[in-house]
């Protein structure tokens, strides 16, 4: 099956700055979507970007299909962004989304 | 509109006991997925229905799991007898469908813990 890799793994920021997460993934996907899953477990719709570039306040995505990755954005980090950010994407073959292992974040005030 | 609902937010039951899961679609959406994160690992699929019919039911662990979707509304999640490996998150997702998956909607999760 489609392989997702997500970097880094874990990120310390300290409030205020910026950071870049990126998601690799080793098939042509017909989907794309970025999670973020707070502290309390709840997973949040963050994007939905199989191509192309989305902003929403804070958060910008970028997928780049031809060549298998995509990058999440986050500008002026606040406390509240903690948690951890999952891609998960979905293949021309599959009915599925697969995730990649998240990246954990923790943004110190 | 609503979106996708899940009940119970948190189930703590011993080892042997039954816990069932439900889980309420956004209203439309014909595809319902129901997907895990157990303990430190990734988030798995575990299976796919379209209307009241499982299309892919080829993450569920084991035979101790059962779903259903009742008239192709909301659906349930039995686990019976519970394992102490089946702690972790449960969530439910559902999108428009049915041809093409779409964006996915996820609920926001029932933790269950197996003691």
């Amino acid at each position: 099956g489609i392989q997702v890799e997500q970097s880094p793994p874990d990120l310390i920021l300290q409030e205020g700055a910026n950071s870049t997460l990126r998601c690799n993934f080793s098939d042509s996907v017909n989907n794309l979507q970025w999670f973020h899953q707070n502290p309390w477990g709840q997973l949040i719709n963050l994007f939905y970007i199989p191509s192309g570039t989305k902003q929403n306040g804070r958060l910008s995505a970028t997928t780049v299909a031809t060549e298998r990755y995509s990058l999440l954005y986050i500008s002026s980090s606040q406390t509240t962004d903690s948690g951890v950010y999952f891609c998960a994407v979905e293949n021309n073959a599959g009915n599925m989304l697969t995730f990649g292992g998240g990246t954990r974040l923790m943004v110190k005030p | 509109e609503a979106g996708v609902t899940q009940f119970p937010s948190h189930s703590v039951i011993e080892k042997g006991q039954t816990v069932t899961l439900r889980c309420d679609p956004i209203s439309g959406h014909d595809n319902l997925y129901w997907y895990r994160r157990v303990m430190g690992k990734e988030i798995k699929f575990l299976l796919h229905f379209v209307k009241e019919s499982k299309q892919d039911e080829s993450g569920m662990p084991n035979n101790r799991f059962l779903a259903e979707r009742t008239g192709g509304t909301y659906s349930t999640l039995k686990v019976q007898p519970a394992e102490l490996e089946d702690s972790g998150v449960y969530f439910c997702a559902s999108s428009q469908g049915p041809f093409d998956t779409g964006e996915l909607f996820f609920g926001e999760g029932s933790r269950l813990t197996v003691l």
